[in-house]
């Protein structure tokens, strides 16, 4: 059973067009996590939520934001993507309580044309 | 983030043999560690973590050995088998909730 769900798998947008990738978790978990990823680079953390806390990475550009209404839902908003912003897009979950390890989901891989 | 590298971005080794992956972090204060396996097309799943105070940790065909004086951590990889054939990550954090990974290493299997 799919625990960190990832949607769409494949988004392509538009130079400049805003766009947003979703993220929902089964597995409530307290903090939630957007990574970039970018071909053969590793992960790079843009920002987090611990609850309802955004914990945003300092050199996480302010194209990029986010929204979490909810335990079991957060969303990253890309407002004017770039040609730079193509990527694998990674959202993460994890719980402070007991293990601590992250849970990943599939990603979404963002095409801007 | 800080800084947390790997020695060797392609390891390819034969079916059978053992694996070494290492990973180099930067940041003293960090004090636990998770081992990553992706596939191509997959997020990162989650192979074995170790907490600062310990040394060594076994799983299944996988130990993670940790050096704190150096700053290394190592993930070892018994008898390589073709589905273990993946990228491998190391990612580190340091008390708060941001976990930073590491370049990465490509392990591919050789039949």
């Amino acid at each position: 059973d799919a625990m960190v769900i990832q949607n769409p798998r494949y988004q392509v947008t538009q130079f400049g067009k805003p766009v947003t990738l979703s993220c929902s978790q089964t597995l409530n978990h307290n903090v939630m996590y957007w990574y970039q990823q970018k071909s053969s680079q590793a992960p790079k953390l843009l920002f987090h939520y611990y609850d309802k806390d955004f914990n945003n990475e300092a050199d996480t550009p302010d194209n990029f934001q986010s929204r979490r209404p909810n335990t079991s839902f957060c969303f990253l908003d890309i407002r004017s993507p770039g040609l730079g912003d193509a990527a694998m897009y990674l959202c993460a979950t994890r719980s402070t309580q007991g293990r601590e390890t992250q849970y990943f989901g599939p990603g979404t891989r963002l095409l801007v044309l | 983030g800080e800084s947390v590298g790997l020695h060797l971005p392609t390891l390819s080794v034969q079916e059978g043999d053992n694996s070494i992956i290492n990973c180099a972090y930067s940041n003293s204060a960090s004090d636990y560690f998770i081992w990553y396996k992706q596939e191509s097309g997959k997020g990162p799943q989650f192979i074995i973590d170790i907490r600062s105070n310990m040394d060594k940790r076994q799983g299944q065909r996988v130990t993670v050995l940790l050096n704190k004086t150096v700053k290394h951590l190592s993930l070892q990889i018994a008898a390589t088998q073709p589905g273990d054939s993946a990228v491998y990550f190391c990612a580190e954090n340091y008390g708060g909730n941001q976990f930073y990974f590491g370049t990465g290493t490509s392990l591919t299997v050789i039949p």
